[in-house]
């Protein structure tokens, strides 16, 4: 089962900054946090990850709470593009092998014009 | 960087018969992993192959399986399809930076 919980969905106004949280209460502390995401029809993409620091790409920005329970990642300038489910997992990264990805619900999030 | 390919992109068959599906993996990269897609169960592991060896598997019947070559290209079949098997079958190639997906093989049993 997936150690993360999402809301199901959520609006953001085209040109606004997206914020979506995840509370995973459960992490581990090797355990670090991926965001993923799916548009329509198409393979998930991965976004960022992070272990505790905040971490910032070309893409988005990943905030994590200094107790490590939650986190929002934040897309600064959402477009009608960023339309898609968004995915927090949480998982060990090994450099020997990979562990699984184990997908929940995510969250539905909607760009509006 | 060329992406994961997986063909074919569509796919209809009849319970009972079985399919084989295919991944070829970004160059250089030795994993290959298989997800099954459905409304209902959403996103599901089904296995990883390294260099030729599977190293994880999902919960998923024995009717499930694959296989990986020398060229790390990777290969899933199913057998006595049934019509539950109907999804999106994703494969990925990952670092421990991050997966990379391919666009999936839509199979819809009838």
């Amino acid at each position: 089962d997936a150690k993360t919980t999402q809301p199901p969905s959520m609006d953001c106004a085209e040109g606004r900054a997206a914020n979506l949280p995840c509370n995973h209460s459960t992490i581990s502390g090797n355990e670090y946090v991926y965001w993923y995401r799916q548009i329509h029809s198409q393979g998930p993409q991965y976004i960022i990850h992070g272990l505790k620091n905040n971490e910032t790409n070309e893409m988005a920005s990943l905030i994590i709470t200094e107790d490590r329970k939650s986190s929002t990642l934040i897309l600064p300038h959402a477009t009608l593009r960023d339309t898609a489910v968004y995915y927090c997992i949480v998982r060990v990264r090994q450099f020997s092998g990979n562990t699984p990805l184990v997908f929940g619900k995510g969250t539905r999030l909607s760009v509006i014009a | 960087k060329a992406g994961v390919t997986q063909t074919p992109r569509y796919l209809i068959k009849t319970r009972g018969q079985q399919v084989t599906l295919s991944c070829s993996p970004i160059s250089g990269h030795r994993s290959v992993s298989w997800y099954q897609q459905t409304p209902g169960q959403g996103l599901q592991f089904l296995f990883e192959y390294f260099s030729e060896t599977q190293r994880n598997k999902g919960n998923f019947p024995g009717r499930f399986s694959g296989r990986q070559f020398s060229n790390s290209r990777s290969e899933m079949n199913v057998s006595t399809l049934e019509l539950g098997d109907s999804a999106l079958y994703l494969c990925a190639t990952g670092t421990d930076y991050g997966y990379t997906f391919g666009s999936g093989t839509r199979l819809t049993v009838v």
